[in-house]
């Protein structure tokens, strides 16, 4: 079955560490997307990637780093900077072709803070 | 910049009956698509129903449909014969091309509740 995992489906954060989320897809989608989920607000972009060895600031990147050295993989780190980590964070991706314009998820991941 | 508004932060609709969800948006391109996603409370996200801007057409999904008005910017859903299954978070969202890239932009979203 074609789709995209995330893991794990929750994680916890102590003060000062970094955490890294997995994300994969088998759907050989050239474009991932993070995003991160907060309550009452809508989906905000967090980086973003189009091919590999390439990726781009979203919206609010400060306190993330992200790394795209496979085209399946896309994982994202949630360094010390990040004061404020504990929300929903999805994964996505998309195909970069005519007719590919529909985003596809992962079912998420929750990071919480100790 | 594109932005998605979605006025309503929470609906509710009897069951077996019809409702219709708000969702405008900005932009100043003439080509993009538009989105309706579900998000259950499993928290997965799941595309309901998109819309070409160039197509006239409003799509439909079984009992899932659209009006889509490009003037007035302006892309509805609507669900007909609502149950129980229906309720969630539904997020309206818009295909950009910014800076080379494509880039998603989401409304903040419209709970429904269905009651039985």
């Amino acid at each position: 079955d074609g789709g995209i995992t995330q893991s794990p489906k929750y994680l916890f954060r102590k003060e000062g560490q970094n955490v890294t989320l997995s994300c994969e897809q088998n759907l050989n989608h050239d474009a991932m997307y993070w995003y991160r989920q907060d309550p009452g607000q809508g989906l905000r972009l967090i980086y973003y990637s189009q091919i590999v060895n390439d990726f781009q600031k979203g919206d609010i990147a400060e306190g993330y780093s992200v790394s795209r050295e496979k085209k399946e993989s896309f994982p994202l780190t949630v360094t010390s900077a990040q004061k404020n980590p504990t929300a929903f964070y999805l994964c996505a991706s998309s195909p970069w072709t005519s007719g590919g314009e529909t985003q596809y998820f992962g079912p998420g991941t929750r990071l919480l803070v100790l | 910049a594109q932005t998605v508004t979605q006025s309503q932060p929470e609906m509710s609709v009897q069951e077996a009956e019809t409702v219709t969800l708000s969702c405008t948006y900005d932009t100043s391109e003439s080509d993009y698509y538009l989105f309706w996603y579900k998000q259950p409370p499993s928290r997965q996200m799941i595309l309901v129903i998109r819309q070409e801007a160039y197509k006239q057409q409003n799509a439909t999904e079984n009992r899932f449909s659209v009006n889509f008005q490009k003037a007035a910017k302006s892309f509805s859903l609507k669900i007909s014969d609502s149950q129980l299954g229906d309720a969630a978070m539904y997020f309206c969202a818009y295909r950009s091309w910014t800076s080379g890239t494509y880039k998603y932009i989401f409304g903040t979203g419209t709970r429904l509740k269905v009651l039985a």
